[in-house]
């Protein structure tokens, strides 16, 4: 059984960079679409952007700009960097999985909440 | 980017009555090749990551109940949940995955009445 699990810290202050990392158990990153997903609260779903064997990277345009997503073979892990973070970037973030590029995510981690302060 | 929109915004059903929630997209997610369309529906319970019901519109993931069915095709799909149950109350939502950025609608709530 697949299990995705987001680590890295509940606070990070406005203007800096908020680095997340998804740590995946009970099968290989190789072959699979690794994404970002967030959710501020009491809101919806945002999709961030996805990694694929580290040769393919799609953002989010309205993010594009602030984003880093990269991949860990070695620790079967890939990770989330946001720049110049703002209160607007307040969410839980959530990391998930698909089977190609056009298919629904299948697995989701529990979600972390990343708060944006001064 | 494709716009999703959902109706209503929230809902309260009766135990064992019916419960539609829609959802509409701003252009076709529907490849012509495969006659697929790109649409899922999760269903999120508080202080949960979403979980996956049904994905190329109607086709329900393993372990889901079979009152929970999806419909429709193009631009418009319906999420029918046949005879509700109290563990059904959550906030449902529907994804195109058919380009990125793939998009969300903003959600339904699902109360008991």
């Amino acid at each position: 059984q697949v299990q995705l699990q987001e680590s890295g810290p509940g606070l990070v202050r406005t203007s800096e960079t908020l680095s997340l990392t998804c740590t995946v158990s009970g099968g290989s990153l190789s072959g699979y679409y690794w994404s970002w997903i967030r959710q501020p609260p009491g809101k919806g779903l945002e999709w961030i952007g996805y990694i694929y064997d580290s040769t393919s990277i799609n953002y989010n345009p309205s993010l594009k700009s602030r984003l880093t997503i990269s991949v860990d073979t070695s620790k079967n892990q890939f990770s989330l960097k946001v720049r110049s973070v703002t209160a607007a970037d307040t969410a839980v973030y959530y990391c998930a999985r698909a089977t190609t590029v056009v298919a629904p995510v299948d697995y989701w981690g529990q979600g972390t909440l990343v708060t944006v302060s001064s | 980017d494709i716009v999703m929109t959902q109706s209503p915004d929230s809902l309260a059903v009766s135990l064992g009555e019916r419960a539609t929630i829609n959802c509409k997209s701003s252009q076709s997610v529907v490849y012509s090749s495969s006659n697929r369309n790109y649409l899922a529906w999760y269903q999120q319970k508080p202080g949960q990551p979403p979980k996956l019901l049904i994905y190329w519109a109607s086709t329900r993931e393993s372990g889901v109940p079979d009152r929970f069915s999806g419909s429709g095709s193009g631009t418009d799909f319906i999420l029918t949940i046949s005879s509700l149950q109290a563990e059904d109350v959550a906030v449902y939502y529907c994804q195109q995955y058919y380009s990125t950025p793939y998009t969300f609608g903003q959600g339904t709530k699902l109360e008991i009445k």
